[in-house]
């Protein structure tokens, strides 16, 4: 079974640019969350995915965008970068919204903007 | 807005020492969780509590829910060096039970050496 992945690993862009993180979930969930975890702290939650739907959202401004697609592969979108949202963003899948589903988390895509 | 802190932020001690960590929280979770992340890799779910005053034990690790639901440890007896990593303590926020949807603490940076 393929777990979650990511990518790309590492990324690199200038302030102002835009730029689309991946997330492939692990087979069968249909359930996916992004977190930003910047050094040194805890994650902190983005949005979640359910089903191809929005199902909740964090305190993010609205240039930070998702997307869910038919077979629960993931995007996360992020506009007219600023230096703050350096970064390792994260992606969680799990098989649903119940309690007992557990999260898997991907290695994450580490984000420097300059 | 749910916080938990965790406490402490760092954690350096020899091979073979006992350590706890502490989350709190002014406000009641459903549950908590605990993961561990090692550098380069995403959070790994160690255990789940659910029950005020529950105790579980994975090996060498002791975690405890508060009576009241607002609080949880985190107990390593004779710590090792593979035991070195970030932990963070997380719970489902605004009171949920979703799993998907998580408030993370800060985390502790554990290092263990040989």
């Amino acid at each position: 079974e393929t777990g979650v992945t990511q990518s790309p690993t590492h990324l690199i862009k200038t302030r102002g640019q835009q730029v689309t993180l991946r997330c492939s979930s692990q087979s069968g969930h249909n359930t996916v969350s992004w977190y930003q975890q910047a050094l040194g702290q805890g994650p902190q939650f983005i949005f979640q995915y359910y089903r191809e739907e929005e199902n909740g959202r964090g305190n993010f401004p609205p240039r930070f965008s998702g997307l869910q697609f038919p077979n629960y592969s993931s995007e996360l979108n992020v506009n007219a970068l600023e230096l703050d949202d350096s970064a390792l963003y994260l992606c969680a899948s799990s098989l649903g919204l119940a309690l007992a589903y557990e999260q898997y988390f991907g290695p994450g895509t580490r984000l420097t903007v300059t | 807005t749910q916080l938990l802190e965790q406490s402490p932020q760092f954690l350096s001690i020899q091979e073979g020492e006992n350590l706890t960590v502490y989350c709190n929280s002014s406000s009641v979770f459903s549950s908590l969780q605990w993961y561990r992340q090692e550098p380069g890799e995403g959070p790994v779910l160690l255990v789940t509590v659910v029950t005020g005053g529950e105790v579980k034990k994975l090996k060498r690790l002791t975690f405890q829910f508060g009576d009241a639901r607002k609080d949880s440890s985190l107990h390593i007896t004779a710590a090792q060096p593979g035991d070195t990593g970030l932990y963070l303590c997380a719970g489902p926020r605004g009171g949920g039970t979703s799993y998907g949807k998580l408030t993370f603490g800060q985390g502790t940076i554990l290092t263990v050496h040989p």
